[in-house]
C-alpha cells in the first residue's frame, strides 16, 4: 500500500503568516493517464473534511487563492499564504491513483 | 443538491457485525463511486473501501477479510458490514464521494461490551 507521510506533525504560526506542509509518498502518484491525483483536506473540529486541492494543484470550488498546491511524483507541498483563523484544523493529504486509496496522518495546524 | 447521510447503531457488542446505511440524493450510483472513510477518537483519517459506478468494490488492505460494502440502486443505498468487531473499530464513520467534494456529516459507531 502507498505510505503518505505528512511533515510536520504540527505547526504553530501567527495570522498572515505563510504555512508549509509537505506529503511525501512512498511510490510515485502519477497514473498511466498522466494524471496525479494527489488531494488536500481540511478537517475542522467536528466536522467532515473539506477538500481543498484536487490533482496536486487545483483549488476546489470556494477555495480562497491563498491556497496554493504544488509537487510531482512522490514530493508535494500544501502552501497557505496569509494564515486566516478559518484555516485553522488538520489537513490531510490522500492519494487516489493506487488502490487502496490512502489518507497522510494529517498535519495540525494551530495559533503561536 | 448532493447529499449523503449515513445512517446505523451507535452501539455494537465485540465481535458482532456492523451494518451502516449510506442514503444518498442528487446524484446516481450507477454513475458515481461512493467511498467509506472513518475516523477513531482524536486520531486520522483511514480510507476503508468504496463501491463503483459499474459495482465493483475496493477495500482497505487491513480491513478486507472483515469488510463488505454493496448497494441496492433503486433506493440509492450503499452499505457497509463490517464482522467481527473489535474495540479499536470504534470510529466516526463517513460516507464520501471523495474527490467531488461531497461528505456525509458521519456516524459514530461504539464498540463496546
Amino acid at each position: 500500500d502507498v505510505v503518505l507521510t505528512q511533515t510536520p506533525v504540527s505547526l504553530s504560526v501567527t495570522l498572515g503568516d505563510q504555512a508549509s506542509i509537505s506529503c511525501r509518498s512512498s511510490q510515485s502518484l502519477e497514473y498511466s493517464d498522466g494524471y496525479t491525483y494527489l488531494e488536500w483536506y481540511l478537517q475542522k473540529p467536528g466536522q467532515s473534511p473539506q477538500l481543498l486541492i484536487y490533482e496536486v494543484s487545483n483549488r476546489f470550488s470556494g477555495v480562497p487563492d491563498r491556497f496554493i498546491g504544488s509537487g510531482s511524483g512522490t514530493d508535494f507541498t500544501l502552501k497557505i499564504s496569509r494564515v486566516e483563523p478559518e484555516d485553522l484544523g488538520v489537513y490531510y493529504c490522500f492519494q487516489a491513483t493506487h488502490d487502496p486509496y490512502t489518507f497522510g496522518a494529517g498535519t495540525k495546524l494551530e495559533l503561536k | 443538491q448532493v447529499q449523503l447521510k449515513e445512517s446505523g447503531p451507535g452501539l455494537v457488542q465485540p465481535s458482532q457485525t456492523l451494518s451502516l446505511t449510506c442514503t444518498v440524493s442528487g446524484f446516481s450510483l450507477t454513475s458515481n463511486s461512493v467511498h467509506w472513510v472513518r475516523q477513531p477518537p482524536g486520531k486520522g483519517l483511514e480510507w476503508v473501501g468504496a463501491i463503483w459506478s459499474g459495482g465493483s468494490t475496493d477495500y482497505n488492505s487491513a480491513l478486507k477479510s472483515r469488510l463488505s460494502i454493496s448497494r441496492d440502486t433503486s433506493k440509492s443505498q450503499v452499505f457497509l458490514k463490517m464482522n467481527s468487531l473489535q474495540t479499536e473499530d470504534t470510529a466516526i464513520y463517513f460516507c464520501t464521494q471523495i474527490t467531488t467534494g461531497y461528505w456525509g456529516q458521519g456516524v459514530m459507531v461504539t464498540v463496546s461490551s
